[in-house]
């Protein structure tokens, strides 16, 4: 069963425009939800997270909305850029900060020049 | 930074040997992770530790087990290697949000 459900699972878009990337979620006692990246090679970072009493958390083009009626949340990339393509993550946890995540499937982010 | 390092970036086993993934973190964090990495899958949690000497199982525990013997060194066993234990593994340490290692790729033949 997968608690934490990721779309698309491949996003390719134009440099400069917006990247969507969408995730929903089932249990109502995840109260952490972080967005990681991940270059080839590496191990995923992480990007941005928002706590549920906020609906909106933004972080330079980064931005995470937050639909707590909806059990949704996702992350819009401002002005894409060809270094932003990278394997993008959400997950979401019980307790304030990164215990026992549980991930989405993962989007691959192409940013076409 | 935190460091957290996986002592092997690939790796090829044959099926039935006993596998031994190393990770060790440099900023004395309590807790521990290993999730493995498959595509469309995402990451899922195989074992946890939030102490040394403790362990726990996460959501895919089957046919894995750990070891903590000191609080900066989190191993993952593989007991006897199979091919659908080809994966990607990769390794956290936990504060405030979880960092990983650059990960291990173990293909079991």
């Amino acid at each position: 069963q997968q608690q934490v459900k990721q779309s698309p699972q491949s996003l390719i878009v134009q440099k400069g425009g917006i990247s969507i990337i969408n995730c929903a979620y089932e249990n109502t006692a995840f109260d952490y939800f972080p967005w990681y990246q991940q270059f080839p090679g590496k191990g995923p970072a992480l990007l941005i997270a928002i706590r549920p009493d906020v609906s909106e958390k933004k972080e330079g083009r980064f931005t995470i909305s937050f639909n707590k009626s909806a059990k949704q949340f996702s992350l819009h990339i401002m002005d894409s850029q060809p270094g932003d393509s990278a394997t993008y993550f959400c997950a979401a946890s019980k307790e304030w900060g990164a215990q026992k995540l549980v991930f989405g499937q993962g989007t691959r982010l192409t940013i076409n020049p | 930074d935190v460091k957290v390092t996986q002592s092997s970036r690939y790796l090829v086993k044959r099926t039935g040997e006993k596998v031994f993934l190393e990770c060790v973190q440099d900023m004395d964090h309590e807790n521990m992770f290993w999730y493995r990495q498959d595509p469309g899958l995402g990451l899922r949690l195989i074992y946890f530790s939030y102490d040394v000497k403790m362990k726990e199982k996460g959501d895919i525990p089957e046919g894995y087990s750990v070891s903590r013997e000191k609080k900066e060194r989190f191993s993952l066993i593989l007991e006897s290697a199979s091919t659908n234990q080809t994966s990607m593994y990769l390794c956290a340490t936990v504060d405030t949000e979880a960092f990983f290692g650059q990960g291990t790729r173990l293909t079991v033949v």
